[in-house]
């Protein structure tokens, strides 16, 4: 089983929509919680991290994170094609040093 | 500007001809790491230090060295390179939570 899931997708949305990202981890005793963007040929840049249960917002991101069913969800509020890229979910696991990568969701946004 | 950079961005080698992969930040962090990704696989840790001369394993370190003697440098070093190290690698520093990912070193090993 990996540590990380996530559907890889594509998922398209229409502009303007709302996308919705999706992640499971395995190590309940994850402590940290992030969302990378990566762009088709370049290096992932980090969106957000959650620590803790609820809803984390920034902008027109949302970081959703419950530890009881060890899921972490992205919500990308209206939506722009600049936004189509690979979204990967990390999680720092008990060991605070050590980052496990789901394989990515595809998101293409269209105009 | 800050940044991490890799070194070389593309190599073809051959089996078993050792090579060094070097990655420098000039952000002053003591977290460094070295990922490798591959489709449908994601980025695996492959190690990680956690300042000068302290290293340790990430997930999948079995045909990798690594060196921390400067803290701003973590060259990756693989003694006798095999086709199943073909890969893209990324060196990533980071401060408190947040990794900054160099560009990316595209290794073929046929």
């Amino acid at each position: 089983q990996k540590e990380v899931e996530q559907n890889s997708g594509p998922l398209s949305v229409p502009e303007g929509a709302i996308a919705s990202l999706n992640c499971t981890y395995s190590d309940r005793g994850s402590q940290s919680f992030f969302w990378y963007r990566q762009y088709s040929g370049k290096s992932p840049e980090l969106i957000m991290f959650i620590y803790s249960n609820g809803d984390k917002e920034d902008g027109r991101f949302t970081a959703q994170l419950n530890k009881a069913s060890q899921y972490v969800s992205l919500l990308i509020r209206d939506s722009q094609p600049s936004d189509s890229a690979t979204y990967l979910c990390a999680v720092n696991a008990n060991n605070f040093n050590k980052f496990y990568f789901g394989s990515g969701t595809k998101l293409n946004v269209k105009p | 500007e800050a940044q991490v950079t890799q070194n070389p961005r593309y190599l073809i080698t051959v089996t078993g001809k050792k090579l060094t992969v070097t990655c420098s930040q000039n952000m002053n962090h003591e977290y460094m790491s070295w990922y490798r990704q591959d489709p449908g696989l994601g980025l695996r840790q492959i190690y990680y230090s956690m300042n000068v001369e302290v290293t340790d394993k990430g997930d999948v370190p079995e045909g990798y060295k690594v060196s921390r003697k400067e803290k701003r440098n973590f060259p990756l070093i693989l003694e006798s390179p095999s086709p199943n190290q073909t890969s893209l690698y990324f060196c990533a520093s980071s401060w408190r939570d947040t990794q900054y990912f160099g560009p990316g070193t595209r290794l073929t090993v046929l």
